[in-house]
């Protein structure tokens, strides 16, 4: 299953709204999961099964979407929020990830 | 808490195997619904998924690489280890280990630091 996020890159301001996409090549349902990867980090789990937010992760992340289209939304870019935001499909036995979207602060 | 680390070569030749390994703690792999899965990323690339055991020793991988990769778990230990066969250096990358929740996502909750892997003569 191929996973494609939209857009590659974006550059926002502090307090911006910030949405990334993730289209898979076939129906997966429900089972997308999302990660935030830092600089020189390793990868840290944000959303899993498309809407649920993972525990410590702040409340501006919220995710939505099943069968083939999925949302990631900031609800107000903080700071801290750079890096790169991956998806990932689990509906296969074998995974597969988005190629990332990175998110820059203005 | 629930922490994993990977160990190995931090360079290999080309045509060698690689030997990665997974330590974990603060969870059990023979506790129903949990695996461990293998995760690399080359420099400045994006995560490629590559294998995974689940607590019922299943194991999965990667379409692309299956041929040359091989997972294992010691229960015991609290460690998987990753083989990967015939080693290039388009194989350079960091490599990661992760804890997976088979039987709710599924998803991979916690992951440990990375060890950086390097293929050159």
């Amino acid at each position: 299953i191929q996973m494609t996020q939209s857009p590659s890159s974006l550059s926002a301001s502090v307090g911006d709204r910030v949405t990334i996409t993730c289209r898979a090549s076939q129906n997966i349902n429900s089972h997308l999961n999302w990660y935030q990867q830092m600089p020189g980090k390793a990868p840290k789990l944000l959303i899993y099964a498309a809407s649920n937010l993972q525990s410590g992760v702040p409340s501006r992340f919220s995710g939505t979407g099943s069968g083939t289209d999925f949302t990631l939304t900031i609800s107000s870019l903080q700071p801290e929020d750079f890096g790169n935001f991956y998806c990932q499909q689990s509906y296969s036995t074998l995974w597969t990830f988005g190629q990332g979207t990175k998110v820059e602060i203005k | 808490q629930v922490t994993l680390r990977e160990s190995g070569p931090a360079l290999v030749k080309p045509t060698q195997t690689l030997t990665l390994t997974c330590t974990f703690s603060g969870f059990s792999l023979s506790t129903s619904g949990m695996c461990v899965s293998w995760i690399r990323q080359p420099p400045g690339r994006a995560l490629e998924w590559l294998a995974r055991i689940d607590w019922d020793d299943d194991k999965y991988y990667s379409t692309s690489l299956k041929t040359r990769l091989s997972i294992s778990k010691d229960t015991s230990k609290n460690q998987v280890v990753l083989t990967m066969t015939n080693m290039d250096p388009v194989d350079t990358a960091t490599y990661y280990c992760a804890r997976g929740i088979v039987v709710a996502g599924p998803y991979m909750d916690v992951w440990g630091k990375g060890t950086t892997v390097t293929v050159s003569s």
